[in-house]
């Protein structure tokens, strides 16, 4: 099992570029989440989805979109980058409600120039 | 609005010592508080309590809930360097659609040899 499989690693964009972070897992589980680590942050939600087809706002959304058309996949989409999105992303999987199985990716570190 | 907050946000301790993070929470429709370790990269789960006064301990690490007072605390003893880490709270928020963690800032804690 690879658990939860984020690329890239690392990017540099330019603002006003857009991208995608793509976020894998293969464990089944029903609930993805993205969150945002800024330098002496904890994490905020962005988006998360508990099922394909269903997506939901989390403390900080905008400038972000996200889908989930199948159970593994949960692609963050950034529009038009600006520097207040130079952060590490890190995606999670869990089961339900049950956050002591949750699993992190190692993150993307997005800068913003 | 949900509010997490960790004290202090950074402590610096000689091997050996003792130390003590503080984890305070104001939300609504609290399930449980989590507590994760994360050294560099993706955090990695430490405790889950939902229940006031249960203690939870893993070798050296410890922690408690105090569910009237709103607040949960981490004890580590005997620390050693290899506890140089961020220690981030967060609070299971119970949704209609399922459940999502908010996040404290996390304390930094360096233990030197």
């Amino acid at each position: 099992n690879a658990g939860v499989t984020q690329t890239p690693k690392f990017r540099i964009l330019k603002i006003g570029q857009s991208m995608t972070l793509q976020c894998a897992q293969d464990m089944n589980h029903n609930y993805m989440y993205w969150y945002r680590q800024d330098p002496g942050m904890g994490l905020k939600l962005i988006y998360y989805s508990v099922g394909a087809g269903i997506t939901d706002k989390g403390e900080v959304p905008n400038g972000y979109n996200v889908s989930r058309s199948t159970t593994e996949d949960f692609p963050l989409r950034l529009e038009l980058a600006a520097p207040s999105q130079t952060s590490v992303y890190f995606c999670a999987s869990s089961y339900p409600s049950l956050w002591t199985e949750a699993f992190f990716g190692q993150g993307t570190r997005l800068t913003v120039v | 609005e949900d509010k997490v907050v960790q004290s202090p946000l950074s402590l610096v301790v000689h091997e050996g010592d003792t130390v003590t993070l503080n984890c305070s929470y104001e939300v609504t429709n609290f399930r449980s508080l989590l507590w994760y370790k994360q050294e560099k990269k993706a955090p990695t789960f430490l405790f889950m309590l939902t229940s006031s006064g249960i203690e939870k301990k893993s070798g050296r690490l410890s922690s408690i809930l105090d569910k009237k007072e709103l607040f949960s605390i981490l004890n580590i003893t005997a620390t050693q360097t290899g506890d140089s880490a961020v220690y981030l709270c967060a609070v299971e928020l119970g949704e209609t659609s399922g459940s999502r963690l908010t996040f404290g800032e996390g304390t930094q804690l360096t233990v030197n040899p």
